[in-house]
């Protein structure tokens, strides 16, 4: 079992509608979860994180957090072409300081 | 607010050559971490230092090697280039006791 899974896509959906990115993580003890936006050529750039249970909005994104499940989310609302990019789920496995990534999810918002 | 610089942007090397990469962290970031990422997937971490320390190495054989200078700058040496060494090399920065790590541009690893 990979430490950190995500589908790796592509995941499509139009313009205006919400695009939906899973990720499932296997330390039970991890702590702070994160995902990062990179764009084809360029590098991750953080976009949300989030250490507690629940949902955490910031503009058009949600971060939503179950530890129980060991499983985290990511939500972007109204999709725009710009959103197009490869999301990588990252988390901080319990008693290290490295970040642990899915292989991402590419994502694609059709005009 | 200077971002995380890294240099060069693009490199290209043969078999069994050494390079040397260079990371700026973001102001007052002092922890630096070093990751490869090949084609398609996540960014593997390498090692990360604080205080002039390595402290902590992921799953990376002894060619990789690296320093962190007094002004929390940082290098990332490789020796005896393999082909499988092709990738972007990422530089991260953080603060100590804080997980949010921004990335540098990265250097892309050209070995032939």
């Amino acid at each position: 079992q990979k430490e950190v899974e995500q589908n790796s896509g592509p995941l499509s959906v139009p313009e205006g509608a919400i695009a939906s990115l899973n990720c499932t993580y296997s330390d039970r003890g991890s702590q702070s979860f994160f995902w990062y936006r990179q764009y084809s050529g360029k590098s991750p750039e953080l976009i949300m994180s989030i250490y507690s249970n629940g949902d955490k909005e910031d503009g058009r994104f949600t971060a939503q957090l179950n530890k129980a499940s060991q499983y985290v989310s990511l939500l972007i609302r109204d999709s725009q072409p710009s959103d197009s990019a490869t999301y990588l789920c990252a988390v901080n496995m319990s008693g290290a300081q490295k970040l642990v990534f899915g292989q991402g999810t590419r994502l694609t918002i059709n005009p | 607010d200077a971002g995380v610089t890294q240099s060069p942007t693009h490199l290209i090397k043969t078999r069994g050559q050494q390079v040397t990469l260079r990371c700026s962290p973001k102001s007052g970031h002092d922890t630096v971490s070093w990751y490869q990422q090949a084609l398609g997937q996540g960014p593997q971490f390498i090692f990360q230092y604080y205080e002039e320390e390595e402290r902590q190495r992921g799953n990376f054989p002894d060619r990789f090697s690296g320093h962190q200078f007094p002004n929390y700058s940082s290098e990332l040496n490789v020796n005896a280039l393999l082909l499988g060494d092709s990738a972007l090399y990422l530089c991260a920065s953080s603060l100590a006791l804080y997980n949010e790590q921004f990335f540098g541009p990265g250097t892309r690893l050209t070995v032939l």
